[in-house]
């Protein structure tokens, strides 16, 4: 039950993209379709962003994408704005119904 | 609309034990799995338990099995996580977190246990 890696920060200027990968294992990342990721602000409880992978729950801007490839997933952020200013973490189903978290990354709009 | 509200937290000290409570509302609570995911004071999220629908499958992360036992009542749709033997990086906000398709929809704002002498 290893934390999933991230970078521990990005930046980007407005209007940029950002894309933060969260790398796991063939156990975790690599054998599950239900990769998610959630943003949060400080002091706020986790907002659901992407699941399954590559799916936005309704009224997340398309901004947001989600991708996989292997052991690692992505979240690119494109059109960066002010308010996504926030921590970022994924979260894998990781087998025998336990799950993991990245260590989370802090996203700085510059 | 989906609420859940988490109560229970406070300050305990190491050795103790406390009871957490998350009560649901806006939907049906027992087709639902729920997760208890915790967040030390300035760090990351990690997932700490999860119950199925009825209450008879449970699993836990390997750092509080065999500490804390994670429940369900369904009439009174409320999640429950009794935390024993408690120690000092058990300190941390605890959200509960309904689950669909093993992944974390709603959550709520979170309980703080504070574990000190």
């Amino acid at each position: 039950q290893s934390a999933l890696t991230q970078p521990p920060s990005v930046s980007g200027s407005p209007g940029q993209s950002v894309t933060i990968s969260c790398t796991g294992t063939s156990s975790d990342v690599g054998a599950s379709d239900y990769v998610s990721w959630y943003q949060q602000h400080p002091g706020k409880a986790p907002k659901l962003m992407i699941y399954d992978v590559t799916k936005r729950p309704s009224g997340v801007p398309d901004r947001f994408s989600g991708s996989k490839s292997g052991n690692t997933a992505s979240l690119t952020i494109s059109g960066l704005q002010a308010e996504d200013e926030a921590d970022y973490y994924c979260y894998s189903y990781a087998g025998s119904y336990t799950w993991v978290f990245g260590g989370g990354t802090k996203l700085t709009v510059l | 609309d989906v609420q859940l509200v988490e109560s229970g937290g406070g300050l305990v000290q190491p050795g103790g034990s406390l009871r957490l409570s998350c009560a649901a509302s806006g939907f049906a609570f027992n087709t639902y799995w729920l997760h208890w995911v915790r967040q030390a004071p300035g760090k990351g999220l990690v997932w700490v338990s999860r119950i199925n629908g009825d209450g008879t499958s449970t699993t836990y992360a390997d750092s509080v099995k065999g500490r804390f036992t994670i429940s369900r009542d369904n009439a009174k749709n409320t999640l429950y996580l009794q935390m024993n033997s408690l120690r000092a990086e058990d300190t941390a906000v605890y959200y509960c977190a309904r689950d669909k398709y093993y992944t974390s929809d709603y959550w709520g704002l979170g309980t703080l246990v504070t574990v000190s002498s």
